[in-house]
């Protein structure tokens, strides 16, 4: 069955740095992979996604991810963080096999410090 | 375009009670899922209902039970509520059924059991 890990429940960085949150999926067949974002007391927010074709995918707010077969990771970055970036975000992935169940992973929270 | 709607925010019920949850999806979109967000636990897929028929289903008890009306609006109903049923239950909905297409979550109703 497919499963998605993120490494670290807590990432924490000052404003202006590089923000680097890490996801790795277990399919040896390469899913369809997502991030979302969390607010406080809100839904989730479709950050990017991944499908097929460009591995370096772009999403709003200035994140972007890179699917590496390889490596069976799918890891978010953001150039430089923003005070307004902090959040809890969720990987994810749906199961092979048209199941249609996204799979999440544990989350990570997200501390930008002035 | 409005995104997906759910009712009421917040909800509290005591032990042995039940619960009717709603969400509607976005306009044109024929699949609905429904996730809980307990504390500790992570996003769990509940149900997902399209076309009006339930067409998979979680790791939760036989409670957790729902139905998806003619207009694809969808409704959890949690039976019998326990205090560990206290969470986030977030809905989703996609355009198609079968392309593992992206999920838009809802801003998710608050469940209080006391």
């Amino acid at each position: 069955a497919q499963s998605v890990t993120q490494l670290g429940s807590h990432v924490s960085v000052s404003e202006g740095a590089l923000v680097l949150l890490r996801c790795n999926y277990s399919s040896s067949v390469p899913p369809y992979l997502f991030w979302y974002v969390q607010y406080p007391n809100q839904g989730l927010q479709l950050l990017l996604k991944y499908t097929t074709g460009a591995t370096l995918v772009k999403g709003i707010n200035g994140f972007e991810a890179e699917f590496k077969k390889s490596e069976t990771s799918f890891h978010l970055t953001k150039p430089s963080a923003h005070m307004s970036d902090a959040a809890e975000y969720f990987c994810a992935a749906y199961s092979q096999g048209g199941s249609e169940k996204l799979v999440f992973g544990k989350g990570t929270k997200l501390t930008v410090n002035p | 375009e409005a995104g997906v709607t759910q009712s009421p925010t917040h909800l509290i019920k005591t032990r042995g009670q039940q619960a009717t949850l709603r969400c509607s999806p976005i306009s044109g979109h024929t699949s609905v899922y429904w996730y809980q967000q307990a504390l500790g636990l992570g996003l769990q897929f509940l149900l997902w209902y399209d076309e009006g028929e339930e067409r998979n289903r979680g790791n939760f008890p036989p409670r957790f039970s729902g139905r998806q009306f003619p207009n694809y609006s969808s409704e959890l109903n949690v039976n019998a509520l326990e205090l560990e049923d206290s969470a986030l239950y977030l809905c989703a909905s996609s355009l198609n059924r079968g392309s593992t297409d992206t999920q838009y979550f809802g801003p998710g109703t608050r469940l209080t059991v006391l």
